[in-house]
């Protein structure tokens, strides 16, 4: 099972670019497909997006306009762009992965980072 | 986008009991269903996909059942580390989608 971390910017100002990372440890970051997920401050689960293996991306159409997710084969990294950010993007987001399938489950998760957006 | 959704929203037990959620999404998603574990400040934790499959290391007091539309986790003696937020997922088609949860406490 993979390990995966995010790290970035706990606090992005508003219209700004939030940029987060997922280093991915205990597999190649070239195999699976990568999520994204984010949780407000007491409230549910929101996918945003994923990377394939393929090369390929697939995103929630509430955020398409605005969120980019690429992924580093020489870093084993998996980067998330969300820009134009307002209030409302302020949330833990989590990096998730969980095999090769297009139907996976969510099999491993970071522990998640904070990221508020506040002037 | 699929619509899941979970009842009860929230559910008081005792060490011991045997308690069912259920999830209900808005069209058919086979059985591409997942259940989650989320304590606390902590990530969630996969516990069931493909709406029965346990698992690797999570207790075999935890169950899931149910195709189609309408699925059950089932937890069949409640230990006290099994207080926490659950929540599903369908994995049958994009936006991948989330139950709203509920939440089990301690009566």
């Amino acid at each position: 099972q993979v390990h995966l971390q995010e790290s970035g910017p706990g606090l992005v100002k508003p219209s700004e670019t939030l940029s987060l990372t997922c280093t991915v440890s205990g597999g190649s970051i070239s195999s699976y497909y990568w999520s994204w997920i984010r949780q407000s401050p007491g409230k549910g689960l929101e996918w945003i997006g994923f990377f394939y293996h393929s090369g390929g991306t697939n995103y929630n159409p509430s955020l398409e306009s605005r969120v980019t997710i690429s992924i580093d084969t020489s870093k084993n990294h998996c980067s998330l762009n969300l820009n134009s950010v307002t209030a409302a993007d302020t949330a833990v987001y989590y990096c998730a992965s969980g095999g090769s399938g297009y139907h996976h489950p969510f099999t491993s998760w970071g522990q998640g980072i904070l990221v508020t957006v506040s002037s | 986008d699929i619509q899941m959704t979970q009842s009860p929203s929230s559910l008081s037990a005792s060490v011991g009991d045997r308690v069912t959620i259920t999830c209900r999404a808005s069209q058919t998603i086979n059985n591409y269903l997942n259940w989650y574990q989320q304590h606390p400040g902590k990530a969630p934790k996969l516990l069931i996909f493909t709406a029965s499959s346990l698992q690797s290391g999570v207790p075999s007091r935890f169950s899931g059942s149910g195709s189609g539309t309408d699925f059950t986790l089932t937890i069949s003696s409640l230990q006290p580390e099994d207080f926490a937020t659950y929540y599903c997922q369908q994995s049958y088609s994009t936006p991948r989608t989330f139950g709203q949860g509920t939440k089990l406490e301690l009566k």
